[in-house]
């Protein structure tokens, strides 16, 4: 089946640490994306990649960095610059990089500060 | 800059009774509207989109949202809700100048016996 997965569901960091989130689609998407979903606040844009080996930054970019070496992958890395990491964190891809086309998401990850 | 809003954060309705959810966007010359909605734990599924054509939309699950320009408001409704809609509905706007989509706040929809 196609789809994406994100991993792991639960994720726990000390202050200071950095993490890694995974996200991998086999749906032959182009485009992918970081999103933040805090309570009340709904998502927000982390950074997106329109193709492999290109990103750019979404509206809340600090203390945040991503790769995007593969088609199918578009990790996330948490860097310890991040103020306030404890959050629900949302991948997504479509087809394309327009705005017309469907985001299709991941179960997300849910990480906490300890 | 695109914004959205959704009105209610919270939307309590009894089974088999009708709901409205309401979204208005920041005007724009040519906007396309999502309506996602997020099971608990889960990530968006897209609920339906507005594109072009016509302004009244439906979704596979008996919902429908009517694309209203003068208003700037693309409200999700349905006539008879079932406790399985239980969940957070967004509301996303996209318009070829951002080039990305804008969510609003999301309502929690609460479906009681």
């Amino acid at each position: 089946d196609g789809g994406i997965t994100q991993s792991p569901k639960y994720l726990f960091r000390k202050e200071g640490q950095n993490v890694t989130l995974s996200c991998e689609q086999n749906l032959n998407h182009d485009a992918m994306y970081w999103y933040r979903q805090d309570p009340g606040q709904g998502l927000r844009l982390i950074y997106y990649s329109q193709i492999v080996n290109d990103f750019q930054k979404g509206d809340i970019a600090e203390g945040y960095s991503v790769s995007r070496e593969k088609k199918e992958s578009f990790p996330l890395t948490v860097t310890s610059a991040q103020k306030n990491p404890t959050a629900f964190y949302l991948c997504a891809s479509s087809i394309g990089g327009l705005y017309t086309d469907t985001q299709y998401f991941g179960p997300g990850t849910r990480l906490t500060v300890l | 800059a695109q914004s959205v809003t959704q009105l209610d954060s919270q939307v309590p309705v009894f089974e088999e009774a009708p709901v409205e959810l309401r979204c208005n966007y920041s005007s724009s010359v040519s906007v396309y509207l999502f309506w996602y909605v997020q099971y608990p734990n889960q990530g968006l599924q897209l609920l339906l989109k507005y594109l072009s054509g016509s302004t009244l939309v439906e979704s596979i699950n008996g919902f429908e949202a009517e694309f209203n320009k003068s208003q700037t408001s693309f409200h999700l409704r349905k006539p008879s809700v079932h406790i399985s809609d239980t969940a957070e509905y967004f509301c996303a706007v996209s318009d070829q100048g951002a080039q990305k989509l804008v969510f609003g706040q999301g309502t929690r929809l609460t479906i009681n016996p």
